[in-house]
């Protein structure tokens, strides 16, 4: 099955400063790739999402980057504030007759310091 | 209106018994999820249907049981619950593979 790592674990920048969030994936079939963002106590939310047939894409101060290649991608945040202070996830799937089995990386916990 | 809940938010209870999480989606979507989040925060798929039919069903003990009585719902059932069983549940919906899973708001489990 699918086997998705996410790095780092804790990261911890300063306000303003940019923040990097690499995943890798095991199954070269997978097409979809979105990001979730977990405020403490809350439910996961999409922040961005990529496909397959794109390399890069963009929304304000968030990108996500695929290189299917390398089986990797990775979330960036530019510029970040306060509230960007969450646990990020990564995930992976791919069709499954009808089915989507997102599989989750294992976070990471994002601080920003003022 | 709240695209996915569920209910209840909190449920405390002793080893051995059995409980039920509902949960429901207004969202018109075809396919809904459980995942169980441990301690480590770590989230992980437990089944997925898709219009009432299950589709995934990973390594889970058979003390759980899904079951959709229409597509808008999908509950959960546990029998003899142990204290591992600890941790907080989550239903989701999308509409297709390829789009958002929104989550309820999940339901922590506290087996004492």
């Amino acid at each position: 099955g699918e086997n998705v790592e996410q790095h780092p674990s804790t990261l911890s920048v300063q306000e303003g400063d940019s923040a990097v969030i690499k995943c890798t994936y095991s199954d070269s079939a997978s097409n979809y790739f979105p990001w979730y963002k977990q405020e403490l106590g809350k439910r996961p939310q999409l922040i961005i999402d990529i496909r397959s047939n794109v390399g890069e894409k963009k929304d304000q101060r968030i990108a996500v980057t695929l290189n299917k290649t390398a089986k990797h991608f990775s979330l960036h945040i530019t510029e970040t504030q306060p509230e960007d202070s969450a646990v990020y996830f990564c995930a992976a799937t791919r069709v499954t007759g009808g089915g989507n089995k997102l599989t989750f990386g294992t976070g990471t916990q994002l601080k920003v310091e003022l | 209106d709240t695209a996915v809940s569920q209910t209840p938010k909190y449920l405390v209870t002793q080893m051995g018994n059995d409980k039920s999480i509902k949960c429901e989606q207004n969202l018109g979507h075809d396919t809904m999820y459980w995942y169980k989040q441990d301690s480590k925060k770590f989230l992980k798929i437990m089944f997925s249907y898709n219009n009432k039919e299950l589709i995934i069903n990973e390594t889970v003990p058979n003390r759980f049981s899904p079951k959709s009585p229409d597509k808008a719902h999908l509950n959960l059932h546990i029998n003899s619950l142990e204290l591992g069983d600890s941790a907080v549940y989550f239903c989701a919906s999308s509409q297709s593979v390829y789009t958002e899973a929104f989550f309820g708001q999940g339901t922590r489990l506290t087996v004492v």
